[in-house]
């Protein structure tokens, strides 16, 4: 069975930092790409960044692009999202999401972290 | 202000067919395949619709999707009080090197 189990969420001040995780199992993780989607309080579906397969391709959201950092453990099928400078507006549940290359479609979703940036 | 716009809301009494639209542009729509998503309030994205109109196993074929130029729809026939959710379109953006995704509509079943 496919699961994806986000955690790191919490609490953090303006400008602070939080490291996200993602843990895969039930499939083979180093043959999938991955994205971290965020939804806020009441709010849609924002997509926020793309890892490839291997990890050398990397996309962000300009939201997020020069602070986030999006990285993955194939030996571990561990994905994670690096945040930095954290704002206000970048309080939301961030969930990890599979990518299936022959559909580019997300086919799996974990159940999601909450980060809430607030002093 | 998503660069893909969805109507926010849409409505139908059980049984009826009702239709959620979703327009973007040639970077996303126009020259990359749609998916669709459902997410019931509380509960993580579902994916419903993939490559335009494929459904993934385990999804009613009253869920059907289709295409057109720079725009996408969602049809839901013999609505069903359990499809009240939102759903939302997405697709990949050429010029923004990423996903985007419809701002939402939320489905009332009256």
């Amino acid at each position: 069975e496919v699961q994806l189990v986000e955690s790191g969420g919490g609490l953090v001040q303006p400008g602070g930092s939080l490291r996200l995780s993602c843990a895969a199992s039930g499939f083979t993780f180093s043959s999938y790409e991955m994205n971290w989607v965020r939804q806020a309080p009441g709010k849609g579906l924002e997509w926020v960044s793309y890892i490839s397969s291997s990890g050398r391709t990397i996309y962000y959201a300009d939201s997020v692009n020069g602070r986030f950092t999006i990285s993955r453990d194939n030996a571990t099928s561990s994905l994670f999202l690096h945040m930095n400078r954290l704002r206000a507006e970048d309080s939301a549940i961030y969930y990890c999401a599979r990518e299936t290359g022959s559909t580019s479609s997300f086919d799996f979703w974990g159940q999601g972290t909450l980060v809430t940036v607030s002093s | 202000q998503s660069v893909v716009t969805q109507s926010p809301s849409a409505s139908g009494t059980p049984g009826q067919r009702v239709t959620i639209s979703c327009s973007g542009s040639s970077s996303n729509i126009g020259s990359n395949t749609v998916n669709w998503y459902q997410q019931v309030p509380g509960t993580a994205p579902k994916l419903l619709i993939y490559t335009d109109n494929e459904r993934p196993s385990g999804v009613p074929d009253r869920f059907s999707g289709s295409k057109s130029g720079t725009s996408a729809s969602l049809a839901i026939s013999g609505l069903q009080s359990e499809d009240e959710a939102d759903y939302y379109c997405a697709a990949w953006d050429d010029s923004l090197s990423g996903w985007v995704f419809g701002g939402g509509t939320k489905l009332t079943v009256l």
